[in-house]
């Protein structure tokens, strides 16, 4: 069974940093790409982060680009996200999807339960 | 960039109604397109890929069609449990791009 947990979602001031993690289980986890997908409070879903299986491969969202950086473990089979200089805007529900596809074509067929991050002063 | 929108924003409809909600790309994205489902206080879930391959579990009664910058998803015949926000995403480039949500309920 696919089973992903994410953790790190905190009350961060704005301007802060904060660390997410996705532990993932039940798939060969080097085999697939990963990503970040963000749901601010009463919104809709914002793709934010995906990484290639190896970790060779990054692409952004224009709105996280130069403040955000998405890496993996594969010996720990854990998906990060690094965020840096955090807005207000920036608050939301962090999910973490399992992604199925190639050649920078994917869509997610798992996702974790979100951890919530709050920019705020 | 691509540019998604989904019409209409939000429908009320009767149990066994047939539902329909569409999605627009602003360019030609092929069949790269995704349905995701999220019931109120869930997680999304995954209906419907490559606009119109049923995920594995997910009952007959969804279907998904079209191709080029027109997309549907149909809903044969409304159940209480299909009361959730849709969203599509396009998926042709490393731009993974949702629509705004139709958010269906039970009149």
């Amino acid at each position: 069974e696919v089973q992903l947990l994410e953790s790190g979602g905190a009350l961060v001031q704005p301007g802060g940093s904060l660390r997410l993690s996705c532990a993932a289980s039940g798939f060969t986890f080097s085999s697939y790409a990963m990503s970040w997908v963000r749901q601010a409070p009463g919104k809709g879903l914002e793709w934010v982060s995906i990484i290639s299986g190896s970790g060779g491969g990054t692409y952004y969202a224009d709105s996280v680009k130069g403040r955000f950086t998405i890496s993996r473990d594969n010996s720990k089979n854990t998906l990060y996200l690094q965020m840096e200089t955090l807005r207000v805007e920036d608050t939301a529900v962090y999910y973490c999807a399992k992604a199925v596809g190639n050649s920078a074509r994917y869509y997610f067929d798992y996702w974790g339960q979100g951890t919530l991050v709050t920019v705020s002063s | 960039d691509v540019q998604m929108t989904q019409s209409p924003s939000s429908l009320s409809a009767s149990v066994g109604d047939r539902v329909t909600i569409t999605c627009r790309a602003s360019q030609d994205i092929s069949n790269y397109l995704a349905w995701y489902q999220q019931k109120p206080g869930k997680v999304p879930k995954l209906l419907i890929y490559a606009a119109s391959t049923l995920q594995s579990g997910v009952p007959s009664r969804f279907s998904g069609s079209g191709s080029g910058t027109d997309f549907t998803l149909t809903i044969s015949s409304l159940q209480p449990e299909d009361v959730a926000t849709y969203y599509c995403q396009k998926y042709n480039s490393a731009l993974f791009t949702f629509g705004p949500g139709t958010k269906v309920d039970i009149k």
